[in-house]
């Protein structure tokens, strides 16, 4: 069936550098796109968001992209910091009210 | 401003005991809500969605049961609880934003 994937389960980054998560997805229908973060023992929280029409999209210290043709997506961080830690999920939407989740990067920040 | 809160935190369940989670939202009416499961280490699964009181929407078929008995109250509900039913489970409210969710604190099960 249609799923949404990562490529690294874990990530460990140097604090102050920048990060990047990846995430493949495989549902054409997909136009919608959502990046969040789950510290330990909490519920998910949204970053950031990205739809269809656009490629690139920036909040504060994080950019998502969107990569249409190889069904790409990827959050960066910039200059990492210790409050980074946690799981990230992306998750894919369409028309329906459902969303997608991936099964999760742990990025971990290094003192 | 909204809020969501789930109990119990955390429960230890036998094998075949039955199960009743309790979200509840404030700040907000008429809300659509989820259920998930979070396996260890995985990713999460929608359970149950609800547009409104008495509304439920299955994901998937397994011995879980929903139910919305008031418009800020979601239940989750299971009748004999397997040891599968073990994880982290996630009550959310669908925000204004397309694809935002809020997500409450979860209750982590465990059944031996």
């Amino acid at each position: 069936g249609e799923s949404v994937g990562l490529h690294l389960p874990t990530l460990s980054v140097q604090e102050g550098d920048n990060s990047i998560i990846n995430c493949a997805y495989s549902n054409s229908a997909s136009d919608y796109f959502i990046w969040y973060k789950q510290e330990s023992g909490k519920g998910p929280q949204f970053i950031i968001d990205i739809r269809s029409n656009m490629d690139k999209r920036q909040g504060q210290r994080v950019t998502v992209l969107l990569n249409k043709t190889v069904k790409h997506l990827s959050l960066q961080i910039a200059a990492t910091q210790p409050g980074d830690s946690a799981v990230y999920f992306c998750a894919e939407g369409d028309s329906s009210y459902k969303l997608i989740f991936g099964s999760g990067t742990r990025l971990l920040v290094r003192p | 401003s909204q809020t969501i809160h789930q109990w119990p935190a955390t429960l230890v369940q036998p094998v075949g005991s039955p199960l009743s989670l309790e979200c509840t939202v404030e700040g907000t009416s008429n809300p659509n809500l989820y259920w998930y499961r979070q396996a260890a280490g995985r990713g999460l699964q929608l359970l149950f969605y609800s547009v409104g009181i008495g509304q439920i929407s299955s994901e998937v078929p397994q011995n879980l049961s929903a139910s919305r008995p008031q418009d800020r109250q979601f239940i989750l509900s299971s009748k004999k609880l397997l040891l599968s039913d073990s994880g982290f489970y996630l009550c959310a409210w669908k925000g204004d934003r397309r694809g935002e969710q809020f997500f409450g604190p979860g209750t982590r099960l465990t059944v031996l």
